[in-house]
């Protein structure tokens, strides 16, 4: 069974540029999370997918950030405009609905994102 | 979300038996205990989970005293391979979608 899957794995961007990253949770989870963690600092949580409906954003830092995710697939986090500040590691993962609680997230390797 | 306190780093030699205690005093009824597991470069990995007294699992176990104000993630004969961060979370296991909330965590290193 293939894992939770993030694109692109690194990208470098110049402040004021656009990017979207990737990810793909474990077939068949409903639950898809973003977190990212800056430079230095620890890992947070951005927000909440259950199938395409955003269940919990709270965590999304402002209006530079937009999270979707289409027929409750795939999602994309954009971000626009970079600020030096966005640099970090984001990650995803996945979860099942019908266990949502146990704690076990699946996370994908990360996408680590350079603004420069 | 209840705060967790966890020792920054640790040293162990392979072989050896490691524990790392986390500390929860504010952990709600409602709360779990889960710990993960991060190598560098990869996203966290879930380790084990409980609520009360001790799970054993093909990899840890967790011991959580009667109080549950802190638990103590046991890893047997650790080898080079275990070095990583280890992160102790408490969360309220019964909200639908819970979110994690991740603290610094421990870093082991396992020396030969």
């Amino acid at each position: 069974e293939a894992g939770v899957t993030q694109f692109p794995s690194h990208s470098v961007i110049e402040k004021g540029q656009t990017v979207t990253l990737r990810c793909d949770p474990i077939s068949g989870h409903d639950n898809l999370y973003w977190y990212r963690r800056v430079m230095g600092k620890e890992i947070k949580f951005l927000l909440h997918f259950v199938k395409e409906s955003k269940q919990d954003e709270s965590g999304m830092p402002n209006n530079r950030f937009l999270a979707e995710r289409t027929g409750g697939t795939y999602s994309t986090l954009k971000v626009q405009p970079a600020e030096l500040e966005d640099s970090g590691v984001y990650f995803c993962a996945s979860s099942q609905e019908w266990r949502p609680n146990t704690g076990e997230l699946f996370f994908g390797e990360g996408s680590r994102l350079t603004v420069l | 979300l209840a705060k967790t306190t966890q020792p920054i780093s640790m040293d162990s030699y392979e072989g050896q038996e490691v524990n790392i205690t986390c500390s929860h005093n504010n952990i709600a009824t409602n709360d779990y205990i889960t710990w993960y597991q991060q190598f560098p470069s990869q996203g966290p990995r879930f380790i084990i989970q409980g609520y009360k007294t001790k799970v054993t699992n093909e990899v840890a176990s967790l011991f959580i005293p009667a109080d549950r104000k802190s638990s103590t993630l046991s890893l047997p004969r650790v080898s080079l391979s275990d070095t990583a961060v280890y992160y102790c979370l408490v969360g309220d296991g019964l909200e639908y979608g819970n979110k994690l909330v991740f603290g610094a965590g421990t870093i082991l290193r396992v020396k030969s």
